[in-house]
C-alpha cells in the first residue's frame, strides 16, 4: 500500500484558516486521497476525497498538487470543534473498502 | 437518524470466554468494515464485507471472525479473546466506499 506522511502535530487559532500538509510520494494513479478526522473519545469521521481536482465541500478544502504528489487539506475557518486527529489515507479505487490509517496530525486549536 | 451502532460500548473479559461485539446500520450499505485502534498503531483493518455473505480479511484477521448474514449486521466475534486483543474497535459501514460511516467505538479489555 502506498504510504502518507503528516507532521505529527500542528497549532492554530480560532477562527483562523488551517492548512494540513500530506505527502504521498509513491502514489498511483488509481489512488483516492481521503481526509478523516478523529474527534477525541470518537469514531473516524469523513472528511473530504479526491483524485485529481481540488475539491470543496462544507468542511473542507482538499488541495492536490499537479503531480499528485501531495495535498493539503484546508480549514477555512477553524473553530474549537476542529481540534482532532487529522488522517490523510490513500485508497486504491479496487479497494473499495480498505482504509490504511497512519499516524495522523493531533490539530490543536487555541482561543 | 442515519447511524453505526456498536454494543457494547465497554466490555471487560476474560482470556478464552467467547464474546460477540454487535455492529449495526441503517443507511441500507452494502459495505462494511471492523477496525481495531491501538496506541502507536493507529486503526487497522481486521475484516471487510462487500455485500451479503461476502467477506474478507483486512490486515490483521487472526483471532477474530465475523458473519454478514443481513445487509444491517456485521457482528464481530472473538472465539477464544486473548489479552493482545485488548484493543478499541470501530465498526464503518459506507454506500459505495467512498464516505464510510463509523460507529462510536467498543473498548474491549481481555485479562
Amino acid at each position: 500500500d502506498a504510504k502518507t506522511t503528516q507532521p505529527n502535530s500542528m497549532e492554530s487559532n480560532e477562527e483562523e484558516p488551517v492548512h494540513l500538509p500530506c505527502n504521498h510520494s509513491t502514489i498511483s494513479g488509481t489512488d483516492y486521497i481521503h481526509w478523516y478526522r478523529q474527534l477525541p473519545s470518537q469514531g473516524p469521521e469523513y472528511v473530504i476525497h479526491g483524485l485529481t481536482s481540488n475539491v470543496n465541500n462544507r468542511m473542507a478544502s482538499l488541495a492536490i498538487a499537479e503531480d499528485r504528489k501531495s495535498s493539503t487539506l484546508i480549514l477555512h475557518r477553524a473553530t474549537l470543534r476542529d481540534a482532532a486527529v487529522y488522517y490523510c489515507i490513500l485508497r486504491l479505487f479496487q479497494g473499495a473498502q480498505k482504509l490504511v490509517f497512519g499516524q495522523g496530525t493531533r490539530l490543536t486549536i487555541n482561543p | 437518524e442515519a447511524q453505526v451502532t456498536q454494543n457494547p460500548r465497554y466490555l471487560i473479559t476474560v482470556t478464552g470466554k467467547k464474546l460477540t461485539v454487535t455492529c449495526s446500520q441503517n443507511m441500507n450499505h452494502e459495505y462494511m468494515s471492523w477496525y481495531r485502534q491501538d496506541p502507536g498503531l493507529g486503526l487497522r483493518q481486521i475484516y471487510y464485507s462487500m455485500n451479503v455473505e461476502v467477506t474478507d480479511k483486512g490486515d490483521v484477521p487472526e483471532g477474530y471472525k465475523v458473519s454478514r448474514k443481513e445487509k444491517r449486521n456485521f457482528p464481530l466475534i472473538l472465539e477464544s479473546p486473548s489479552p493482545n486483543q485488548t484493543s478499541l474497535y470501530f465498526c464503518a459501514s459506507s454506500f459505495d466506499g467512498y464516505e464510510q460511516y463509523f460507529g462510536p467505538g467498543t473498548r474491549l479489555t481481555v485479562t
